[in-house]
């Protein structure tokens, strides 16, 4: 079965600095990777997804993450982070062939001014 | 277009009642799934639903749940004898496509279920 980690509960990074939400995984398979964001009082919403190709993937906001077969990662990464990007974020996994999707944790990211 | 609706937005209820959570997923989108985010936890799946195939109900945590989705759109969500331990936030969320899909899910807003 699918898992995955987010070893980081809580993230804190000053505005205009470089951000990265960790994530890794375990699947059987080929993964499917995705992220998610959560902010306050509002539904979860897609980031960015991974199927193939590209091991950089770009998504919404000016987030990125990179897939990393060897070290079965996918972290999140932003060059400049805004404090709107304060919120929760869930990285998630599914194996092909797999109804169901494995989130994470999630990884609380707050972003001074 | 509009997105992914779920009624209550909140619900309080005794310990030992019966609730019914209900989820209107997006015009079109054949699959939807139930999830269960706990404080401090991340998104629990709960229950698969794709087009008129039997839903996949392996994530129920127990009997007590129940699911069904009727004409292949709105979704209930089941909850007898509620227990403290129920208390938790479910989401709702559909997508184009299931099994083996490449397509992301669509989340609605969640019930906010407290068991007092």
């Amino acid at each position: 079965a699918q898992s995955v980690a987010q070893p980081e509960d809580q993230v804190n990074v000053a505005e205009g600095n470089p951000l990265t939400v960790k994530c890794t995984y375990s699947v059987s398979g080929n993964p499917y990777l995705f992220w998610y964001v959560q902010y306050p009082n509002r539904g979860l919403q897609f980031l960015l997804k991974y199927i193939t190709g590209d091991n950089l993937v770009k998504g919404s906001y000016g987030f990125e993450a990179e897939f990393n077969k060897s070290q079965t990662s996918f972290h999140l990464k932003k060059p400049s982070a805004l404090v709107s990007d304060s919120a929760l974020y869930f990285c998630a996994v599914r194996d092909y062939g797999n109804n169901d999707m494995r989130f994470g944790a999630g990884t609380r990211l707050t972003v001074k001014p | 277009g509009a997105g992914v609706s779920q009624s209550p937005s909140n619900k309080v209820t005794e310990k030992g009642k019966d609730v019914e959570l209900r989820c209107d997923p997006i015009s079109g989108h054949t699959a939807l799934y139930w999830y269960r985010q706990s404080l401090g936890q991340g998104l629990e799946f709960l229950i698969y639903f794709q087009g008129n195939s039997a839903p996949d109900k392996s994530g129920l945590p127990s009997d007590r749940f129940s699911a069904e989705r009727t004409g292949g759109s709105v979704s209930t969500l089941t909850i007898q004898r509620t227990q403290q331990e129920d208390s938790a936030v479910y989401l709702c969320a559909s997508s184009l496509a299931g099994q083996g899909t490449l397509y992301e899910q669509y989340f609605g807003p969640g019930t906010r279920l407290t068991v007092t």
